[in-house]
């Protein structure tokens, strides 16, 4: 089985500030990583994914994540937020050998950028 | 697109009724993923579609909890009797064929609560 680590429940940040948001993960066969966005009142919208390749992804609205298979994570950054990046952030992973079709997520870290 | 579109938006009731949510998945999309959301768990897969044929149902919590999809164009989930503990925000999504759970795409989801 999988499971994902989202240490942080709550990240505040100052506009202009760079940010990360960790995640970690556990599986015993390889996967494929995600991070997904949900804005208040919407549902999620996915930011990015590893699949395979560079270990430094990146993704829609500046953000960034690398991974790193000897620490098992797969942290999510952003050099400066805007007050619009204002949203939960969710890390997802995938095993490799059920095509995609599962998907299990982290609790999620909210973002909150204030001015 | 339209995207994917769930109705209600909301939906109150008492403990005991039927609830039952729905879901129109975006034209095209061949896979159809139902996920609960709550503070204490996170996100859930709960049940997910292909070709309109349930693949796993491994993760609806128990019998009171169905869904179908009757055609490419509709999905719903329904929960009888409701409870309490059956708060909580449902999402539906969808995904491209071949794609599965590599890139999702949310509705805004239904906010349920069960008085």
């Amino acid at each position: 089985a999988q499971s994902v680590t989202q240490l942080d429940s709550q990240v505040p940040v100052f506009e202009e500030a760079p940010v990360e948001l960790r995640c970690n993960y556990s599986s015993s066969v390889s996967v494929y990583l995600f991070w997904y966005v949900q804005y208040p009142n919407q549902g999620l919208q996915l930011l990015l994914k590893y699949l395979s390749g560079s270990t430094l992804v990146k993704g829609i609205n500046g953000f960034e994540a690398e991974f790193n298979k000897s620490q098992t994570s797969f942290h999510l950054r952003k050099p400066s937020v805007h007050i619009s990046d204002t949203a939960e952030y969710f890390c997802a992973v995938s095993p490799l050998n059920t095509g995609f079709q599962k998907l299990v997520f982290g609790t999620g870290t909210r973002l909150l950028v204030s001015p | 697109d339209a995207g994917v579109i769930q109705s209600p938006r909301h939906e109150v009731t008492e403990m005991g009724q039927e609830v039952t949510l729905r879901c129109k998945p975006i034209s095209g999309h061949d896979y159809l993923f139902w996920y609960r959301q709550t503070m204490m768990r996170g996100l859930e897969l709960l049940i997910y579609f292909n070709n309109n044929v349930p693949i796993d149902d491994s993760g609806m919590p128990e019998d009171r909890f169905s869904a179908k999809m009757p055609n490419a164009s509709f999905s719903t989930l329904k929960i009888q009797p409701s409870e309490p503990r059956d708060s909580a925000v449902y999402f539906c999504a969808s995904s491209q064929p071949g794609t599965g759970s590599e890139k999702l795409f949310f509705g805004s989801g239904t906010q349920l609560s069960v008085l």
